[in-house]
């Protein structure tokens, strides 16, 4: 069965440092991958999604992430955060010949001032 | 202009009452979606529809059914509100691709 693991429940940076959240999925087609934000109250926003091509995709707001077949992973990445990044962030997975998607349980991203 | 609006926001029901969630969307989508989250278990998908007057069950769809009278609207409802019922309710739309827009949710207790 298809799965989304986020193994960090919660993760907290200082404001400036460079931030990874971790996705691993399971899947044993080509997998369509999406990072989804969820800010405090508000509904799910996509940041970026990845369905071919050059592994490293770029999102809003300077997010990216890489795609990693051998390892089956789709990392999420920032150089620098701010504080207005706090929120949590959802890894999701779409598989081929459906619609429908495999959340993740979530990363709590606290950045602290 | 938010594309996907849900009511109410908040609501608090006693257990055995009946619930509504109402959801309306203006992206002109033929799919919507409801889904719940719960701590722990990201979202979880509980009634999707095709179209108007289409209604299909998602992976959770025991105690909820669902309604589509138009392309703009799609209701969730709870005929005996349980406990265990109480949790964060998001509907979304989406044109049958992976992208899927989501509303704001709406915070459900049932006392």
């Amino acid at each position: 069965a298809q799965s989304v693991t986020q193994p960090d429940a919660r993760v907290t940076v200082s404001e400036g440092a460079s931030l990874q959240l971790r996705c691993k999925y399971s899947y044993s087609g080509t997998p369509y991958l999406f990072w989804y934000v969820q800010y405090p109250r508000q509904g799910l926003q996509l940041l970026l999604k990845y369905y071919s091509g050059d592994p490293v995709v770029q999102g809003v707001n300077g997010f990216e992430a890489e795609f990693s077949k051998s390892n089956s992973s789709f990392h999420l990445r920032k150089a620098s955060v701010h504080w207005s990044d706090s929120a949590v962030y959802f890894c999701v997975l779409g598989t081929s010949g459906s619609w429908q998607l495999i959340f993740g349980s979530g990363t709590q991203l606290t950045v602290m001032p | 202009e938010a594309a996907v609006t849900q009511s109410p926001r908040n609501k608090v029901a006693v257990t055995g009452g009946k619930v509504t969630l109402s959801c309306n969307q203006t992206n002109n989508h033929n799919n919507m979606y409801w889904y719940r989250q719960d701590t722990g278990h990201g979202l979880r998908l509980i009634h999707y529809s095709y179209g108007a007057g289409s209604t299909e069950k998602g992976d959770i769809p025991d105690g909820y059914k669902a309604s589509r009278p138009s392309q703009e609207n799609f209701s969730l409802i709870l005929e005996l509100a349980t406990p265990s019922q109480t949790s964060v309710y998001f509907c979304a739309s989406g044109d049958g691709g992976h992208e899927q827009y989501f509303g704001p949710g709406t915070r459900l207790t049932v006392l």
